[in-house]
């Protein structure tokens, strides 16, 4: 049950896009396009922003979007906003003996 | 409006037993699996159990296998989570969350359980 590997910290200014990887295996993240992704503020719950790769849920703003490469799954966040600052964290499907994984976060600063 | 509550968490001693509960509504419960996730304070999200709509397969990480028991009352729409023998490294934030081809697109509020003497 090895977490997906995640950058610990990634950080913008105002305005501008980051990209945050999310690298798995071919039983994981490679093999599936079951890839979401979580914005989670401090003491709150996970929030859905990104699943099945690519599709945003119904009220997640289009500055967010996804995409998969290989093993690797990344996060976009375009025109950062202090309101982007928080840790995000991605997961999968695997066909390992345990249906879920998650990265082990990214923690989101914006300079 | 969907909504999941949990409960059930508090302060227990090693060695230890505690239940948590997951009351779903805004939703037809029945239709889905449903996981719990922790997060120990200051760590990232840990998959713990996870249990399909009829309860007919059931998953376990590796570090609660054994030890914690996930059973569902769809009848009740209600999630459960019944752990035993608890480790001080079991102090988490609990978390119930709906799944569907990704982990959680609904997640409870979280009951803290902390396990210490």
């Amino acid at each position: 049950q090895s977490a997906l590997t995640q950058p610990a910290s990634v950080s913008g200014s105002p305005g501008q896009s980051i990209t945050i990887s999310c690298t798995g295996t071919s039983s994981d993240v490679g093999g599936y396009n079951y890839v979401s992704w979580y914005q989670q503020h401090p003491g709150k719950a996970p929030k859905l922003m990104i699943y099945d790769v690519s599709n945003r849920p119904s009220g997640v703003s289009n500055r967010f979007s996804g995409s998969k490469s290989g093993n690797t799954a990344s996060l976009t966040i375009s025109g950062l906003q202090a309101e982007d600052v928080a840790d995000y964290y991605c997961s999968s499907y695997t066909s390992s003996s345990t249906p879920w994984v998650f990265g082990g976060g990214t923690k989101l600063t914006v300079l | 409006e969907v909504q999941l509550v949990e409960s059930g968490g508090g302060l227990v001693k090693p060695g230890g037993s505690l239940r948590l509960s997951c009351v779903a509504s805004g939703f037809t419960f029945s239709n889905y699996s449903m996981n719990w996730v922790r997060q120990a304070p200051g760590k990232g999200l840990e998959w713990v159990s996870s249990i399909t709509s009829s309860s007919t397969y059931i998953y376990y990480a590796d570090s609660v296998k054994g030890r914690f028991t996930i059973s569902r009352d769809n009848a009740k729409n209600s999630l459960s989570l019944e752990m035993d023998s608890l480790r001080a490294e079991d102090t988490a934030v609990y978390f119930c969350a709906r799944s569907r081809t990704y982990l959680g697109d609904y997640w409870g509020q979280g009951t803290l359980v902390t396990v210490s003497s």
